[in-house]
């Protein structure tokens, strides 16, 4: 099975802040690379898939990049809304496997 | 409108077999390429992808869980549904039924509320 390992495992940050979050894959996965956002809960959201398209309907201020073994996603400017957290996914090979989650908290 | 939905029991006892069902509308379930998965979360950890249903009701299982799933679906009824056996209290979860639109790319598109599973005596 490939891994999928993302760090930090949680951050702080305040309202306009820039964060990024990195997740690695155990072997490359080329761009089959998903990020989706998860609220206390509640089920989680699709926001980005094949590494950098973005969902439909998600802001703007989300970008994912990275290809291989190594990705991001970035949030530009954090909104209220935007603290939750966060998984990536690889859509690579099955069994599909997740990152252990970021926990993005208020500063 | 997608929307999936998962019912079942809240409660099961250990060695017992939980059966759930996903109910889907806004798709159909013979639609070619798109199929259902099976994902959980134990409380206050990650998610853990257990089982696919193809459109063409091929099936694809976890890797550590194989021996204990069963999927099946029926098209006529857009229900899925997930068993798996030999409960224990580690298996208590949220689980979540997920949409995938294309299998060449497993993409969990749209996701059920989810349903929480408690394995309990």
């Amino acid at each position: 099975d490939i891994q999928m390992t993302q760090s930090p495992s949680s951050l702080s940050a305040s309202v306009g802040d820039r964060v990024t979050i990195t997740c690695r894959a155990s072997r490359s996965i080329r761009s089959y690379l998903n990020w989706y956002q998860q609220k206390p809960g509640k089920a989680p959201k699709l926001l980005i898939y094949a590494a950098s398209s973005l969902q439909s309907g998600v802001p703007s201020r989300f970008t994912g990049s990275g290809s291989g073994t190594d990705f991001t996603l970035t949030i530009s400017s954090l909104q209220p809304e935007d603290f939750a957290t966060y998984y990536c996914q690889q859509s690579y090979s099955t069994p599909s496997t997740f990152g252990q989650g970021t926990r993005l908290e208020i500063k | 409108q997608v929307t999936l939905k998962e019912s079942g029991p809240v409660l099961v006892k250990p060695t017992e077999t939980l059966t759930l069902t996903c109910t889907v509308s806004g798709f159909s379930l013979s639609n070619a390429r798109m199929g259902v998965s099976w994902i959980r979360q134990p409380p206050g950890k990650a998610l853990e992808w257990l089982a696919h249903i193809f459109s063409n009701d091929e099936k694809s299982y976890s890797t550590s869980l194989k021996s204990r799933l069963t999927i099946s679906k029926d098209t006529s009824k857009s229900q899925v549904v997930l068993t798996m056996t030999d409960m224990d209290p580690v298996d208590t979860a949220t689980y979540y039924c997920t949409r995938v639109p294309d299998t060449t790319s497993w993409t969990f598109d749209y996701w059920g509320q989810g349903t929480l599973v408690t394995v309990s005596s």
